[in-house]
This record gives C-alpha cells, sequence and structure tokens, in this order.
C-alpha cells in the first residue's frame, strides 16, 4: 500500500527565506507526483507536476524535484513571501490495473512572516 | 476555460440523512475522481470515473456511491449520513489517463449533525 509522507509538519520562516519541503513514497510504481497548495477552508490548486521519467518542474520561484528509484520528491521555494503561507500537499499518481488514484502526505503547513 | 465547480459549496444535514453533491469538470475532461479530506484521516480517495464508468475506487462504505453522465458531470451519494461523514469533499478532473495534471474544486463543505 503506497504511504505518502512530508516532513516537516509545519514550517515558520521569515520572509525572502529560501525554503525546501520533502516529500516520500513507499512504492515506486507511480505514473507522476504532483504538488498542490491549500488555502484554509479552500480546494486545492496544482503547483507542478513532474512525470516518473522527469527529474524537475520549474514555475517561477517554484522548483520541484523527483528522485522515483528513491521515493522521494523536493519543493523548493525561493524568496518567501508572506503570500505563500498555505499548506502544501504532495500527492502520487498510482499506477493500477484499472484507473488511477492520487495518494496524498498529510502537508506542509507553510507561515512566511513579513 | 472555467474551472472545475461543485455544488452546493455548504450543507449541513442531519444522523441518517442522505445527501447528493454535484460535480462539474473542465470542458473536456472526461475524468472525474472525489476525494474526502479531514482533519484526522487527510485526504482519501473515494472514486474515479471515466466515460461514464467507475474506474476505480477507494476504501469506503457502500453508502459512499457516485455516478458519472454522458456530458461528464458527476454527483457523489452518501445515504444514512454518520457524524463521521463531515468533510470537505473535493471533486477532481483531468482530461484522460493517469498522465494528465489533475485539477481540483473548491469543495463541499458537509457538516452532519
Amino acid at each position: 500500500k503506497q504511504e505518502v509522507t512530508q516532513i516537516p509538519a509545519a514550517l515558520s520562516v521569515p520572509e525572502g527565506e529560501n525554503l525546501v519541503l520533502n516529500c516520500s513514497f513507499t512504492d515506486s510504481a507511480i505514473y507522476n507526483l504532483q504538488w498542490f497548495r491549500q488555502d484554509p477552508g479552500k480546494g486545492l490548486t496544482s503547483l507542478l507536476l513532474i512525470q516518473s521519467s522527469q527529474r524537475e518542474q520549474t514555475s517561477g520561484r517554484l522548483n520541484a524535484s523527483l528522485d522515483k528509484s528513491s521515493g522521494r520528491s523536493t519543493l523548493y521555494i525561493a524568496a518567501s513571501q508572506p503570500g505563500d503561507s498555505a499548506t502544501y500537499l504532495c500527492a502520487v499518481r498510482e499506477v493500477e490495473t484499472s484507473g488511477s488514484r492520487l495518494t496524498f502526505g498529510e502537508g506542509t503547513q507553510l507561515t512566511v512572516n513579513p | 476555460k472555467a474551472g472545475v465547480t461543485q455544488t452546493p459549496r455548504y450543507l449541513i444535514k442531519t444522523r441518517g440523512q442522505q445527501v447528493t453533491l454535484s460535480c462539474s469538470p473542465i470542458s473536456g475532461h472526461r475524468s472525474v475522481s472525489w476525494y474526502q479530506q479531514t482533519p484526522g484521516q487527510g485526504l482519501q480517495f473515494l472514486f474515479e470515473y471515466f466515460s461514464e464508468t467507475q474506474r476505480n475506487k477507494g476504501n469506503f462504505p457502500g453508502r459512499f456511491s457516485g455516478r458519472q453522465f454522458s456530458n461528464s458531470r458527476s454527483e457523489m451519494n452518501v445515504s444514512t449520513l454518520e457524524l463521521g461523514d463531515s468533510a470537505l469533499y473535493l471533486c477532481a478532473s483531468s482530461s484522460q489517463g493517469a498522465k494528465y495534471e489533475q485539477y481540483f474544486g473548491p469543495g463541499t463543505r458537509l457538516t452532519v449533525t
């Protein structure tokens, strides 16, 4: 059974700091890995999608890497801003005989202080 | 393109009642998945529909069911509501297949009293 773990569970940093969020998964048979952002009481906003054959993806100040063989992904946020405060979730898209599903980690709650 | 829409956004029901939630995917998307989010269990997969067929199902009791219509809109139904069904129910759509990005709606907040 796939398990996804995110470390740390919570992180508080001053504005302008660069930071790294970690995600690990137990089963490397995945199609892709997706990073999401969730603001309190809201739905999920997709940040980056990395296919299993890729090593990294970049969007603006965000960079996500994937090491499928070791079951790890990192999300790097450069020059953090108060508007980055949210919960960040990683999810792996599993391969199954019928259809597929996302398995989520518990998330990292990020607070960026002005 | 309009995003994934879910209705209603908020719902209060009494234990024992049933509820139907609706999801309209992004235009052109044929895959719709449903997830339940609670503080204790996090985000858990309920089921996935593709071209009106249930393609995958999570580990939830039979009280949770769903369907998809020919226009790809989807509904999920929960019968005999329990207090533990209080959660944020999220719907996601993707264009086709597993390699495509999932886009989530704003969710329906269900409170069971």
